[in-house]
């Protein structure tokens, strides 16, 4: 059974503090997706990777940064949190291959910043 | 850029059949893909459409025509468990072979 899974649930953080979002898959997946998802905007992506220690800006790619050593891990980073960040986080991994190569979501991270 | 346009928001009656239709503009299609969205839950993968024409899978289905920058779910025999976000998602060989999503389609199914 696929799985990916993120480090939490729910988040909350303090504007200003800088913020990691873990997301880990089972699948052998080389590619890896962070989006962010609000309400009336749909799920708009950040960043993307297509390889350990590669990286591609998505369409919102400002005040974050991401980190891809593993294969299997892929991470968030938001430098310093502010209170235009609060949404709902959600990762995703699919493979290579354009015959299919549908994405995998985690859970999802709601993160709260005050 | 991408442009991808679904309905909002649809009501329908248990038993019953709902289209939901998108409507892409983009510059190097390479596949639409059919995702539902339960409320506080992560998207799961419903269907994909590289070619023009149905794809059946159980009570959904998909449709696509490249032609017309066209698609439509058809969700048959309704049950409460199908109310759901319904999301489009286009792919882009011009861009890298990202998805890009439309807003969702919330269909509510009633008894």
């Amino acid at each position: 059974d696929v799985k990916v899974t993120q480090s939490s649930r729910y988040l909350v953080k303090r504007t200003g503090e800088k913020v990691f979002l873990e997301c880990v898959q089972d699948m052998d997946h080389e590619n890896m997706f962070w989006y962010r998802q609000d309400p009336g905007l749909g799920l708009r992506l950040i960043y993307f990777s297509y390889d350990v220690k590669m990286k591609e800006k998505g369409d919102i790619p400002e005040g974050y940064s991401v980190s891809r050593e593993k294969k299997e891990r892929f991470s968030l980073i938001l430098e310093s949190a502010s209170t235009n960040q609060t949404s709902m986080y959600l990762c995703a991994s699919s493979s290579h291959g354009l015959a299919g190569g549908e994405q995998y979501f985690g859970p999802g991270t709601r993160l709260t910043v005050t | 850029g991408q442009n991808i346009d679904q309905p909002t928001e649809m009501t329908a009656t248990e038993g019953a059949i709902v289209q939901i239709n998108c409507t892409y503009q983009t510059s190097g299609f390479n596949g639409l893909f059919w995702y539902q969205q339960h409320a506080g839950e992560a998207p799961t993968f419903l269907s994909y459409n590289v070619l023009d024409g149905l794809e059946e899978k159980g009570r959904f289905s998909s449709f696509l025509s490249r032609s017309k920058g066209y698609s439509y779910l058809l969700l048959k025999e309704l049950q409460m468990k199908d109310s759901a976000s319904y999301l489009c998602a286009v792919r882009d060989q011009a861009a890298g072979n990202k998805l890009t999503f439309g807003g969702g389609t919330r269909v509510l199914v009633k008894p």
